[in-house]
């Protein structure tokens, strides 16, 4: 499974737009990138996934060039309660490998 | 509440004792992971199963971990003889299973503290 790459925390105030990139040079072919979010002592939850352009649904967008080596998670207008642990992982089948996510702290 | 649920979610025991941990996945789904996740880590997998069979084991699986999921409905991680390093929130998470990519639904969490 490819390794992903993401800077390990980012901060930011009420109501901008934060965007997360995670680098995944050797991504294979029939691997989907997808994006979760915990909070502490929680679980992860699933946010979005995709396979290349662009996804959005109702709470986040994501962005992925031509050579899908890398990926943009978009949050637009956080909040505070969007301050949690993002984890993008590359999957191709089965094992979803985590790596050490990226911490958002939101501001007021 | 229909998502996946994991007793105890709080666990303190010594050195050298059992543990056992109970995983109730959403009904329907037929796959169950366990995850284990130490402080500002990444859940890393353990195991999983698709009904009652344990198709996958990590490395991170010792011979002191074992999982069973005996009739494809729960699952129980049991740790035998802990060790400090054992120490960590056990996550465990369950899909449909049909084959393919499969966004995985994760239950609360155990947090296991070895004295």
């Amino acid at each position: 499974l490819a390794k992903t790459t993401q800077p390990i925390s980012m901060d930011s105030y009420e109501g901008q737009e934060v965007n997360i990139t995670c680098s995944h040079n050797n991504i294979a072919t029939n691997d989907y990138i997808t994006w979760y979010q915990q909070f502490p002592s929680q679980g992860p939850r699933f946010i979005i996934q995709g396979y290349k352009t662009k996804v959005t649904n109702e709470v986040a967008s994501l962005f992925i060039p031509a050579d899908r080596k890398s990926s943009t998670l978009s949050l637009p207008r956080v909040s505070l309660s969007d301050t949690a642990v993002y984890y993008c992982l590359v999957e191709g089948g089965f094992k979803t490998i985590f790596g050490a996510g990226t911490r958002l702290f939101v501001k007021a | 509440d229909t998502g996946v649920s994991q007793d105890p979610r709080h666990k303190i025991t010594k050195r050298g004792q059992n543990v056992t941990f109970r995983c109730d996945p959403i009904s329907e789904h037929n796959r169950l992971y366990w995850y284990r996740q130490t402080l500002g880590q990444g859940p890393e997998f353990l195991t999983y199963f698709q009904n009652e069979a344990q198709l996958e084991k990590s490395r991170l699986l010792s011979d002191r971990f074992s999982a069973e999921r005996p009739k494809g409905s729960f699952s129980t991680l049991e740790i035998q003889r802990t060790e400090q390093g054992d120490s960590a929130m056990y996550l465990c998470a369950s899909n449909i299973g049909t084959g393919g990519l499969e966004t995985q639904y994760f239950g609360p969490g155990t947090r296991l503290l070895v004295l």
